[in-house]
């Protein structure tokens, strides 16, 4: 079983639906949890950085963590089809000098007009 | 504000070749982390570097080895290339040890023949 699982897609949505993007990882120790955006032939974005469990907002997005399901979201409303992308999920676990974020495989998103 | 940079954004090398790839951080950063990801995966972590010296390593050989310059620039290498080091390559960087999110650059694509 791999450390974190992401359903790949394709996901196909309409312009302006709501976008439901999920992660689910087996490792308890897992504190910091991100969603990044990856652009065809580009490095993934930051979108998304929260620690531990809960919702945060920015703008369009909403990034939830439920640590005791071992379950992280990502919403995307009013969707675009500049948010036509790879996203990624990824996370770490303790503080201070862990850089070994642990990735899914990223979620193929399209938005039609 | 400079992002990350990397050169080169393409190379195309021979099996047992030698490669070599620089990354600038982004202006205020101070630590460099370097990742493969292979098309379809999500990015796999080989090492990171702060204060010139490597921190922490993923599960990579000793074939990849970098280096960080005292402006905080890195550089990767990858010795005796095998077909399956084809992949891109992205450099991140951060500010300190601590818990500040990834900057990534777009990479360079590593094609191995």
């Amino acid at each position: 079983q791999k450390e974190v699982e992401q359903d790949p897609g394709p996901l196909s949505v309409p312009e302006g639906a709501i976008v439901s993007l999920n992660c689910t990882y087996s490792n308890s120790a897992f504190q910091y949890f991100m969603w990044y955006r990856q652009y065809s032939r580009k490095g993934p974005e930051l979108l998304m950085y929260t620690y531990s469990s809960g919702n945060k907002e920015d703008g369009r997005f909403t990034a939830q963590v439920d640590k005791s399901s071992k379950y992280i979201s990502l919403f995307i409303r009013d969707s675009q089809p500049s948010d036509s992308a790879t996203y990624l999920c990824a996370m770490s676990a303790g503080a201070g000098n862990n850089r070994k974020l642990i990735w899914g495989l990223g979620t193929s998103l399209a938005v039609n007009p | 504000d400079a992002g990350v940079t990397q050169s080169p954004t393409h190379l195309i090398k021979t099996r047992g070749q030698q490669v070599t790839l620089r990354c600038s951080p982004k202006s205020g950063h101070d630590t460099v982390s370097w990742y493969q990801q292979a098309l379809g995966q999500g990015p796999q972590f080989i090492f990171q570097y702060y204060e010139e010296e490597e921190r922490q390593r993923g599960n990579f050989p000793d074939r990849f080895s970098g280096h960080q310059f005292p402006n905080y620039s890195s550089e990767l290498n990858v010795n005796a290339l095998l077909l399956g080091d084809s992949a891109l390559y992205l450099c991140a960087s951060s500010f300190g040890l601590g818990n500040s999110p990834l900057h990534f650059g777009n990479g360079t694509r590593l094609t191995v023949t």
